[in-house]
């Protein structure tokens, strides 16, 4: 199976930062890569599909990139309500495995 | 709009049964294979179990198989899971979710899919 390794866990940025969030699969996962937001309460919500494929409604201050094992979320310019923890999710071969999360704090 | 929502969970005794419900509506509900994920308290997302859009196939985590069946009623736009022999570890807040298709095609197997959208979730307590 393939393992998802997120880093770092957790961070704390200002309002208007830059942000980047890594994560590492254990053998490459041809760019089947989704990112996930779960704010506190909540259940997750699709936030990039692909790699760097924006879902529908999610603010253009996402992005996200990556090939072979290595991908980064990034965040331009934090808001308030990006407040939450973020997960990886390999979608190469089953079963689909996540990362174990980065919780994003607000300073 | 796709909407999704779980019912079912609750406080269970240590080898007990419980079984969690998932309606849906505004979409297909055929043409998709739908997927149970849990979350143990204060920790990550977990993929527990898939069911292909006519039922015919059935995935479960190792975690679980052999206690867990997952399952879908079309006639009432509904997905179920089937939890025996629950188990301490097994305590988690249980969310059901729609497999998007991709590029490879719609099933479980299929390349490049994605969990979207994601009901409000159920909690599972097992506890004595």
């Amino acid at each position: 199976d393939i393992q998802m390794t997120q880093s770092p866990s957790s961070l704390s940025a200002s309002v208007g930062d830059r942000v980047t969030i890594t994560c590492r699969s254990s053998q490459t996962i041809n760019g089947y890569l989704n990112w996930y937001q779960q704010q506190p309460g909540k259940a997750p919500q699709l936030l990039i599909y692909g790699t760097s494929h924006l879902q529908n409604g999610v603010p253009s201050r996402f992005s996200a990139s990556g090939s072979g094992t290595d991908f980064t979320l990034t965040i331009n310019s934090l808001q308030p309500e990006d407040l939450a923890t973020y997960y990886c999710q390999q979608s190469y071969s089953t079963p689909p495995a996540f990362g174990q999360g980065t919780r994003v704090e607000i300073k | 709009e796709v909407q999704l929502v779980e019912s079912g969970g609750g406080l269970v005794q240590p080898g007990g049964s419980l079984r969690l419900s998932c309606a849906t509506s505004g979409f297909t509900f055929s043409i998709y294979a739908m997927t149970w994920v849990r979350q143990a308290p204060g920790k990550g997302l977990e993929w527990v179990s898939t069911i292909s859009g006519s039922g015919s196939s059935t995935y479960h985590a190792d975690s679980v198989k052999g206690r867990f069946t997952i399952s879908r009623d079309s006639s009432k736009n509904t997905v179920f899971l089937q939890m025996n022999s629950l188990r301490d570890e097994d305590t988690a807040v249980y969310f059901c979710t729609k497999l998007g298709c991709s590029s490879t095609g719609c099933k479980y197997t299929s390349r490049g899919n994605w969990f979207d959208p994601w009901g409000q979730g159920a909690l599972v307590t097992v506890s004595s």
